[in-house]
């Protein structure tokens, strides 16, 4: 069946750090990749999406791409900041318009 | 545009109630999915409308039900309470089938 694995974390760098999170997948036919932020207390925001292979989703300063020989999505920001504070989770979407999750990564940037 | 809105935002519940949270979707999307968030099972999908009918369901035992209105607006109904029902209920419109939308969520406490 369809499934996320990300790499589990906590992760905790120094403001101005490079940000890696990896994500792998396992999924039928050819599906659609997404990077979802969730702040505290809050709910779920589309951070980054590609919906084809060698497809570069952005956004803010962050990156992934999709790559379908290593079925990989890995999240990577240049230079990370305190405000990046968040839980990331990686998501795949099939054909059927449900996504499955990764279990998230806890980020905590200090000054 | 206004984004997708959940109510009520908390709610505390006793075990062998029933519970109802309600989602309003962006404007002009029709479909409406429901997600469940616990720390021990992470994100996962419940099921989802489109045109007030139910396309697509997760794994959830038949406690867990929903509807939508013609207005796109959706409706979740839990019924006889667990305590493993605690959790917060995300819900997420979308246009497409490319992105989801998520509102807020629903923290729901059963004692």
């Amino acid at each position: 069946g369809d499934s996320v694995t990300q790499m589990e974390g906590p992760v905790t760098l120094s403001e101005e750090a490079f940000l890696t999170i990896n994500c792998t997948y396992t999924a039928t036919g050819y599906p659609s990749l997404f990077w979802y932020v969730q702040y505290p207390g809050e709910g779920l925001q589309l951070l980054l999406k590609a919906t084809k292979a060698d497809d570069k989703g952005s956004n803010k300063g962050f990156e992934a791409t999709y790559r379908k020989e290593t079925t990989s999505f890995h999240l990577e920001k240049g230079s990370v900041q305190v405000s990046d504070s968040a839980v990331y989770f990686c998501a795949l979407l099939t054909g059927a318009n449900n996504l499955f999750f990764g279990t998230g990564t806890r980020l905590t940037v200090i000054p | 545009k206004a984004g997708v809105t959940q109510t009520p935002r908390y709610l505390i519940k006793t075990r062998g109630q029933q519970v109802t949270l309600s989602c309003s979707p962006i404007s002009g999307h029709r479909s409406v999915s429901w997600y469940q968030q616990t720390p021990g099972q992470g994100l996962q999908f419940l099921f989802e409308y489109f045109s007030e009918t139910q396309r697509n369901k997760g794994n959830f035992p038949g406690r867990f039900s929903g509807r939508q209105f013609s207005n796109s607006r959706s409706e979740m109904n839990v019924s006889t309470l667990e305590l493993g029902d605690s959790a917060l209920y995300l819900c997420a419109s979308s246009l497409s089938e490319h992105e989801q939308y998520f509102g807020p969520g629903t923290r729901l406490t059963v004692t």
